[in-house]
């Protein structure tokens, strides 16, 4: 079964930093660009990175350039996504997704569950 | 800006028919680059429902068609039943932006 588990969510102070995992099972994880988006609580899905098969591309939203990093593991079949100076703002729960082909214009078939990222004093 | 514009919400009957639209501009939609929808349910993971326009995923019933015209997409249910009541939200690339870009979202009300 294709699936996508997210984990590394948490509740975490302003400033601070924090590691999403998501463990890819079910194809061949290095054949696919991988992405995350996140969803402020009342608010609507917010695409925030993506990377490469290879990992050797990432792109990010102008609202966490410099503090977040994308990443990959093609042995573990795993994506990360390190967070750092972390802001209220960033408060939503985040979700790794598969794009369809290897262009950042495909869509994004299998998503995970999603993990709750709360960023509070 | 870059942005894609969705109508915070739309409602119909049981069996009728209702579109979502998705404005953007000539950085995304206008340019060429496809459009897709999904369905996000309360307390689970958006699934996609159409890609590249107008494509349905196996699995998604026929009821759900998508079209693109110029800088502008439409979500179009028939036949709408009390499971389709949940949010809806169309996606494309932006080439300002140099990344994906999500409309705002539309909640669909079964009457």
């Amino acid at each position: 079964e294709v699936q996508l588990v997210e984990s590394g969510g948490g509740l975490v102070q302003p400033g601070g930093s924090l590691r999403l995992s998501c463990a890819a099972s079910g194809f061949t994880f290095s054949s696919y660009w991988m992405h995350w988006v996140r969803r402020a609580p009342g608010r609507g899905l917010v695409w925030v990175s993506h990377v490469d098969g290879d990992g050797g591309d990432a792109s990010y939203a102008d609202s966490v350039k410099g503090r977040f990093t994308i990443s990959r593991d093609k042995a573990k079949n795993t994506l990360y996504l390190q967070m750092n100076s972390l802001r209220g703002e960033d408060t939503a729960v985040y979700y790794c997704a598969r794009g369809r082909g290897q262009w950042l214009q495909d869509a994004f078939d299998i998503w995970g569950q999603g993990t709750m990222v709360t960023v509070s004093s | 800006q870059s942005v894609l514009t969705q109508p915070p919400s739309v409602s119909g009957a049981p069996g009728q028919r209702v579109t979502i639209s998705c404005t953007g501009s000539t950085s995304n939609i206008g340019a060429g680059y496809g459009v897709h929808w999904y369905q996000q349910l309360p307390g689970t993971a958006p699934k996609l429902l159409i890609y590249d326009n107008n494509n349905r995923p196996s699995g998604v019933p026929d009821r759900f068609s998508g079209s693109r015209s110029g800088t502008s997409a439409s979500l179009a249910i028939s036949g709408l039943q009390a499971e389709d009541e949940t949010d809806y939200y169309c996606q494309s690339y932006d080439s300002s932006l140099s990344g994906s870009l999500f409309g705002g979202g539309t909640k669909v009300t079964v009457l």
